[in-house]
């Protein structure tokens, strides 16, 4: 059974960063293709990034110009996504969304969420 | 970018009835669709990939459809706990995109 654990939530001031951990257990962080979604509130799913495993490289979204990280601890299985220079309307709940690698580009699996606040 | 219009908005029914929601592409995706379902409160959860692929655990009740630009997931009779919010994505072409979500609530 796959389970995704995110940390928890976060209150940011404009400007500032966040990071924001995803935990896999029950498969390998190599078995599976990691992505992120953000919804900000009462608004529909946002795609932000995540890895391509034809070509081995993490792809971002073009909104997220420079300000977007993803990274992956496989001596933890445990995934990262830290958004720069913060501003409103990233605020938002943050999932790390997987599938395996076989078949990418949709998600069997879904972590908890980590609502960041960003307000002065 | 792929832009996905899910259509419509808001699908008011009762119990027992069948829901037909839409999904269009604003260009050729093939078979790549996804279906999630979302509750209040949580993840969205797998339903269909590619277009008409149940997902693991998915009562038969779902279903999907369509190729090219246009698809859709039918519910053939609504249940209590299938009223909740439905989005597509594609898996096509980067970015992954996905449509504005159908609410389908009690009527």
């Amino acid at each position: 059974q796959v389970q995704l654990v995110q940390s928890g939530a976060e209150v940011k001031k404009p400007g500032a960063s966040v990071k924001v951990s995803c935990k896999v257990s029950g498969y390998s962080l190599t078995e599976l293709s990691m992505h992120w979604v953000r919804q900000a509130p009462g608004k529909g799913l946002e795609w932000m990034g995540g890895f391509d495993p034809e070509d081995g490289e993490t792809i971002y979204a073009q909104k997220f110009p420079g300000r977007i990280t993803m990274t992956e601890d496989k001596s933890t299985d445990t995934t990262y996504m830290e958004l720069n220079s913060l501003r409103s309307d990233d605020t938002a709940v943050y999932y790390c969304a997987a599938g395996p690698v076989t078949s990418w580009g949709f998600f069997d699996y879904w972590g908890q969420g980590t609502l960041v606040t960003v307000s002065s | 970018e792929i832009v996905l219009t899910q259509s419509p908005a808001t699908l008011s029914l009762s119990p027992g009835e069948r829901a037909t929601l839409s999904c269009r592409a604003s260009q050729s995706i093939g078979g790549y669709l996804v279906w999630y379902q979302q509750k209040p409160g949580q993840a969205p959860r797998l339903l269909v990939y590619d277009a008409s692929k149940r997902a693991t655990g998915i009562p038969a009740r779902f279903s999907g459809s369509g190729s090219g630009t246009d698809f859709t997931l039918t519910i053939s009779s609504l249940e209590p706990e299938d009223f909740a919010v439905y989005h597509c994505q594609q898996r096509s072409n980067w970015p992954l995109t996905f449509g504005g979500g159908t609410r389908v609530e009690i009527k």
